[in-house]
């Protein structure tokens, strides 16, 4: 069974601290999606990567696919209280359409 | 707005009945697919339809089945319900067929099963 497993499952900072989540895999992924859900709404995506060592970059949030495809990062800079929500790795394997999701990294920043 | 159009937002049903849940695609995705999220269990693939086949099937129980018909809208249902099918229920649409494609996700119906 494919797992994703995301790290820490919970996180709680202030208002301008540095973040980084966790998606960590055995299996190899052709593609890893990240994305935040908001309470009461479905995820919304951010940023998808393909190539091993891939970095993008989103204003504040840097994502990394790991050289062996197998997980991911999220780093979160100077954090906003907007950055609260829940954070999903999903990643997909190449010849098939089903989508793994990771276990989800809450995040709540303080004012 | 996602485009994804889902409905009903809640549902409360008792054990043992049986519900449909609907889902519109965005305009010009073929591709459907259903998850369950619990508050155990994360976001988990149940069935992913293309133009109207099945194309990929993930944990979905033999009590739920699925269809997408020829308008492209497609429907989710769950008989013979548990306490514990009751969770949200999201339906994302895409463009393309295999990994990697980007998934639009519906605001998701809430079943609350008691």
């Amino acid at each position: 069974t494919q797992l994703l497993e995301q790290s820490p499952q919970f996180l709680s900072i202030q208002e301008g601290e540095n973040l980084t989540v966790y998606c960590n895999s055995s299996s190899v992924f052709s593609s890893l999606q990240w994305y935040r859900q908001e309470p009461g709404e479905g995820p919304v995506l951010l940023v998808t990567v393909v190539t091993g060592g891939e970095v993008k970059k989103l204003k504040r949030l840097t994502f990394q696919f790991g050289d062996a495809r197998k997980d991911s990062s999220l780093h979160i800079t100077a954090a906003q209280p907007g950055d609260t929500g829940l954070y999903l790795c999903a990643g997909a394997t190449s010849g098939t359409y089903k989508y793994i999701f990771g276990t989800g990294t809450r995040l709540k920043v303080l004012a | 707005d996602s485009g994804v159009t889902q409905t009903p937002k809640h549902l409360i049903t008792a054990t043992g009945q049986r519900v449909t849940l609907r889902c519109s695609p965005r305009s010009g995705d073929l591709s459907v697919y259903w998850y369950q999220q619990s508050l155990d269990q994360g976001l988990q693939f149940l069935i992913q339809y293309y133009n109207g086949e099945e194309r990929a099937k993930g944990n979905i129980l033999e009590r739920f089945s699925a269809q997408q018909f020829p308008d492209l809208h497609s429907e989710l249902n769950l008989s013979s319900l548990e306490l514990g099918d009751s969770a949200l229920y999201f339906c994302a649409s895409s463009v393309d067929l295999a990994g990697g494609d980007i998934q639009y996700f519906g605001a998701g119906t809430r079943l609350s099963v008691l």
